[in-house]
């Protein structure tokens, strides 16, 4: 079955510490994106990858870095975290050579991070 | 990319027939049509994709006219457990270097 897993279900971190979100795929594919959810405001689109070492900014990428070093890994970086990035970060990915191609997304389950 | 609007809530008794309709007036050519159902504290899920007139399968089906300037997700004889928040989501499904932007989504309420 494909499986989008996240590495961390729940994390509480303070003002000011690196946070790291790890995001891994056992589908093989190309395409791997972060988004944040917040109440009322739907999902939006941090970072989004299309290939190993290739990244490119989504819609809220001020605050937030990624590395993708693997195909299968995604990993979403907050160098500093703020409270405003309290949210619901959810990973997913996609392939153009599946049934119905590229913007079908696997989503994992989502991390909850909430910064004191 | 296409934007897409759709009606923030929604909402329906157990049993009945729910229609959500999403626009999407600048469509591409090569734009499909994905929704999604997401459930509390869970990431979405695929439930259906269409490029254009109906499409069917186990769960909804998907209505697309033909200028393509909207859609309509069929959800059949809705029960407790459809209650979710559902959205659609218009892209090239052949271009995987795109950057897939949902809306806000339809808070679907079923009734008892």
């Amino acid at each position: 079955d494909v499986k989008v897993t996240q590495s961390s279900r729940y994390l509480v971190k303070r003002t000011g510490e690196k946070v790291f979100l790890e995001c891994v795929q056992d589908m093989d594919h190309e395409n791997m994106f972060w988004y944040r959810q917040d109440p009322g405001l739907g999902l939006r689109l941090i970072y989004f990858s299309y290939d190993v070492k290739m990244k490119e900014k989504g819609d809220i990428p001020e605050g937030y870095s990624v590395s993708r070093e693997k195909k299968e890994r995604f990993s979403l970086i907050l160098e500093s975290a703020s409270t405003n990035q309290t949210s619901m970060y959810l990973c997913a990915s996609s392939s153009v050579r599946g049934s119905y191609g590229a913007n079908v997304l696997t989503f994992g389950a989502g991390s909850r991070l909430t910064v004191l | 990319l296409a934007k897409t609007t759709q009606p923030i809530s929604m909402d329906s008794y157990e049993g009945q027939e729910v229609n959500i309709t999403c626009s999407h007036n600048n469509i591409a050519t090569n734009d499909y049509i994905t929704w999604y159902q997401q459930f509390p504290s869970q990431g979405p899920r695929f439930i259906i994709q269409g490029y254009k007139t109906k499409v069917t399968n186990e769960v909804a089906s998907l209505f697309i006219p033909a200028d393509r300037k909207s859609s309509t997700l069929s959800l059949p004889r809705v029960s407790l457990s459809d209650t979710a928040v559902y959205y659609c989501l218009v892209g090239d499904s052949n271009f995987g270097n795109e950057k897939l932007t949902f809306g806000t989504g339809t808070r679907l309420t079923i009734i008892p």
